[in-house]
């Protein structure tokens, strides 16, 4: 499993752009980029998905160069809930199933 | 649709006492992950079922931890006997697994307090 790093902590005011990335050097050619929230005392929660270039959802973009050894997740105005952990996963299938590997993640704290 | 659901929600026990946590799934996901998450860390993956096999539980301590997923659906981990260590909180996932590109969905957790 290719292994990723992110920063421990971001702080961000709220209304402002937040871009977390990501940095997976390792990355197997079917691995896929996912990105998940945790807020405190629950599970993680599913956020975005990619492969290559770029993907957007309701939530959140997700920025992937053409080499695949780093991606951003970007948060667009984020608001005092966006505060939460958020953990990028690089996996592909292993053994008929999908792998998901969680690092430390990143914890964003927004300040109002 | 209903999420994945575990129970019970709080528990505290004694070391070298046993203890049992409880996963049902979203209907039709093929896929089970039990994963272990200490105060202040990730998720740490305990045991991965596809279906009612396991597919990856290189991180369970099978000296006291065991888990099981019969006819494919519903799981239980266990653990006997609990050390204080052990305190933490256990979640469940689930997924579809159809293909790379699949979203998990975890439950709640359970969380455990050895003392």
């Amino acid at each position: 499993l290719a292994k990723t790093t992110q920063p421990i902590s971001m702080d961000s005011y709220e209304g402002q752009e937040v871009n977390i990335t990501c940095s997976h050097n390792n990355i197997a050619t079917n691995d896929y980029i996912t990105w998940y929230q945790q807020f405190p005392s629950q599970g993680p929660r599913f956020i975005i998905q990619g492969y290559k270039t770029k993907v957007t959802n309701e939530v959140a973009s997700l920025f992937i160069p053409a080499d695949r050894k780093s991606s951003t997740l970007s948060l667009p105005r984020v608001s005092l809930s966006d505060t939460a952990v958020y953990y990028c996963l690089v996996g592909g299938s292993g053994a008929g199933s999908y792998q998901l590997t969680f690092g430390k993640g990143t914890k964003l704290s927004v300040i109002p | 649709e209903a999420g994945v659901a575990q129970s019970p929600r709080y528990k505290i026990i004694e070391k070298r006492q046993s203890v049992a946590f409880w996963c049902n799934p979203i209907s039709g996901h093929a896929t089970l992950y039990w994963y272990q998450q200490i105060l202040g860390q990730g998720p740490k993956l305990l045991i991965q079922f596809q279906n009612n096999g396991v597919v990856d539980d290189s991180q369970l301590p099978k000296d006291r931890f065991s888990a099981e997923r019969l006819k494919g659906v519903d799981s239980t981990l266990k653990i006997q006997p609990a050390k204080l260590e052990d305190s933490a909180v256990y979640l469940c996932a689930s997924s579809r697994n159809r293909g790379t590109n699949t979203e998990a969905f975890f439950g709640q957790g359970t969380r455990l307090t050895v003392v």
